[in-house]
């Protein structure tokens, strides 16, 4: 049982290159996240999934799209990288209304 | 828009004292809060929820006080070890089913003096 797995771990791009930041969980859950956390800051929602099929917009989506390609998996893409996506982005799974549980993070870096 | 926020962003306690990590929120529709351990390079980590139609509830050397009177939260960790050193995180939801998205704060950072 592994939890939520995120991949790649570290990434460099350099603006304008694109990228898809994969999440997968295996604890069955309906309802999927991704965050972004920058320094001394807190955890950012940038959009979320409640069920297989379905996505939403949280509060930074700008600059982002998300795929939820069944209910294991749930990607993360940027289009067109810049500078101020430099972040470690979190995904996270919960079933409804329950604590949410996160992946070790992607640490990404836009020059 | 609604926010969390912590009353200090660091705190420095030493090794088998007990520590108190503060959090207000100001959304008080908010019926579901959580608090969340951050070691360093690793993702967030559940320490222990409480809903709102409670005002405590204890876990393993923690203790999470809900004060809905005055929007405020508190963790209490009892006899602190090293391994407590962390950034601590509190937040937020409102009951939806299907949707419920967390609203983060900022985070304290608690040091544990040997």
């Amino acid at each position: 049982n592994a939890g939520v797995t995120q991949t790649p771990k570290f990434q460099v791009l350099k603006t304008g290159q694109s990228m898809t930041l994969q999440c997968a969980q295996d604890m069955n859950h309906n309802s999927m996240y991704w965050y972004r956390q920058d320094p001394g800051m807190g955890l950012r929602l940038i959009y979320y999934s409640a069920s297989e099929g379905t996505t939403d917009k949280g509060e930074v989506p700008n600059g982002y799209n998300v795929s939820r390609l069944n209910k294991r998996e749930f990607s993360l893409r940027l289009e067109s990288a810049a500078p101020s996506q430099t972040s470690v982005y979190f995904c996270a799974s919960s079933e409804f209304y329950n604590e949410q549980f996160f992946g070790p993070g992607t640490r990404l870096t836009v020059l | 828009g609604e926010s969390v926020g912590l009353h200090l962003p660091t705190l420095s306690v030493q090794e088998g004292d007990n520590s108190i990590i503060n959090c207000a929120y100001s959304n008080s529709a908010s019926d579901y809060f959580i608090w969340y351990k951050q070691e360093s390079g690793k993702g967030p980590q559940f320490i222990i929820d409480i809903r709102s139609n409670m005002d405590k509830r204890q876990g393993q050397r923690v203790t999470v006080l809900l004060n809905k009177t005055v929007k405020h939260l508190s963790l209490q960790i009892a006899a602190t070890q090293p391994g407590d050193s962390a950034v601590y995180f509190c937040a937020e939801a409102v009951r939806n089913f299907g949707n419920e998205k967390l609203t983060f704060g900022t985070g304290t950072r608690l040091t544990i003096i040997p």
